[in-house]
């Protein structure tokens, strides 16, 4: 099975800055074939279900906004909020889907300092 | 609208049985993978199980294998977990969500709760 490491477990960012998550998967999601990263990001803010931000390791969701980035590639990924807002304060997990089982990490919580 | 709603979570006791259901409208069923994720109270996320498009293929957890069953009708555009021989541990809320790559739809989640 491949395991999904995050880090940190929580962050505090001031409004306006940079927060940076990450991610790291026990074995290669980077398919050959195709040259994507089976690697999937999600927003779970409290009391909701969870919501799709990326795909694909860098392929933001339609009408997810701009300041949500994702990178890496292979075993190492990152999502980055490049501007903290109010509304992003949520909790964040990775997923594969390179194989089953599928594995989410196990969440980021994002807070406002 | 886009929508997947869940149903049939409630009380049971260890050892019973309980049926979840997942209405789906707004897309067409039919051509999407679908997937059960649970959630235990203040926990992360887990896959629970998914099943093809034509139900050809399906795949479960280890840690519900032999006692969930998945299955569908495109027909009914609902998706089903069939949950025997529950545990304390099944203890959470279950969504069911759209495939697409990643999980593109989530529904808001029915609560299990299993306890004597």
């Amino acid at each position: 099975d491949i395991v999904m490491t995050q880090s940190p477990d929580s962050l505090a960012v001031s409004l306006g800055e940079r927060a940076t998550i990450n991610c790291k998967s026990s074995q290669t999601l980077l398919y050959n074939a195709n040259n994507r990263n089976y690697l999937a990001w999600y927003q779970q803010k409290p009391g909701q279900s969870p919501k799709l931000l990326i795909h694909w390791a860098s392929a933001r969701e339609s009408g997810v906004p701009d300041r949500f980035s994702g990178s890496g590639s292979g075993t190492d990924f990152t999502l980055t909020i490049s501007s903290l807002q109010a509304e992003d304060v949520a909790v964040y997990y990775c997923q594969h889907y390179y194989n089953t089982p599928l594995t989410f990490g196990g969440g980021t919580k994002v807070e406002i300092k | 609208e886009v929508q997947l709603v869940e149903s049939g979570g409630g009380l049971v006791k260890p050892g019973g049985s309980l049926r979840l259901s997942c209405a789906a409208s707004g897309f067409t069923f039919s051509s999407y993978s679908m997937n059960w994720v649970r959630q235990a109270p203040g926990k992360g996320l887990e896959w629970v199980s998914s099943i093809s498009s034509s139900s050809s293929y399906i795949y479960y957890a280890d840690s519900v294998k032999g006692r969930f069953t998945i299955s569908r009708d495109n027909a009914k555009n609902s998706l089903y977990l069939q949950m025997n021989r529950l545990r304390a541990e099944d203890t959470a809320v279950y969504y069911c969500a759209k495939d697409r790559p990643g999980m593109a739809l989530w529904g808001q989640g029915t609560l299990v709760t299993v306890s004597s």
